[in-house]
């Protein structure tokens, strides 16, 4: 099956600097990568997402790369604000109706 | 965007007793659910997956018998776990998936303490 590994499991950064984690998965087939913003006892929220034909996908201040000839992944996090500060989930799937293979998490603080 | 909906929030019982929780897709049709698991400081680990109309497909290790799971309908599945043990304490999540789409929508969670 998928295995989904994340680094690191903590980062601390000073608000205004850019944030990076990444991410590696093992199956080739895998074709749908979520990334998904966590607060403390609350759901998981999709922040961004890439689909494998696509290298590259910028949302304002969230980017995401994907080099599948690798299998590796990155979120990238720029001009980092406090309310940032949670636990990142990278995952991956074969998609439709497949199950998501989550990352063990990266828990984000942005210092004010 | 798609809401997921999840029942009860939070739920504290004794050993030995048996516990339901809903997860309700509010405005699309999900014709997947998802199970999920989660302990303190980890990810999330899923339990099962779940189909309308068909029997659960459940991970390695999860036990089918303790965990039953039900979907009857397109935007209503349920989890019960049966006969709880305080190991059972988790906070446990739902997702959905629509037609015609890879993205899953949580539920909010609901904490289980079995005391």
């Amino acid at each position: 099956g998928e295995n989904v590994e994340q680094h690191p499991s903590t980062l601390s950064v000073q608000e205004g600097d850019s944030a990076v984690i990444k991410c590696t998965y093992s199956d080739s087939a895998s074709n749908y990568f979520p990334w998904y913003k966590q607060e403390l006892g609350k759901r998981p929220q999709l922040i961004i997402d890439i689909r494998s034909n696509v290298g590259e996908k910028k949302d304002q201040r969230i980017a995401v790369t994907l080099n599948k000839t690798a299998k590796h992944f990155s979120l990238h996090i720029t001009e980092t604000q406090p309310e940032d500060s949670a636990v990142y989930f990278c995952a991956a799937s074969t998609g439709g109706y497949q199950k998501v293979t989550f990352g063990t998490g990266t828990k984000l603080q942005v210092i004010p | 965007g798609a809401v997921v909906s999840q029942h009860p929030s939070r739920v504290i019982c004794k050993s030995g007793t048996s516990v339901k929780i809903e997860c309700r897709s509010l405005d699309f049709q999900a014709t997947t659910m998802f199970w999920y698991r989660q302990f303190p400081k980890q990810s999330l680990m899923l339990m099962a997956t779940s189909n309308e109309g068909s029997k659960a497909t459940y991970e390695q290790g999860v036990e089918k018998d303790k965990f039953l799971i039900n979907h009857a309908s397109l935007t209503l599945s349920t989890l019960t776990v049966t006969s709880a043990h305080p190991e059972d304490s988790s906070f446990y999540i739902c997702s959905a998936t629509g037609q015609g789409t890879d993205t899953q929508y949580f539920g909010p969670g609901t904490r289980l303490t079995v005391l």
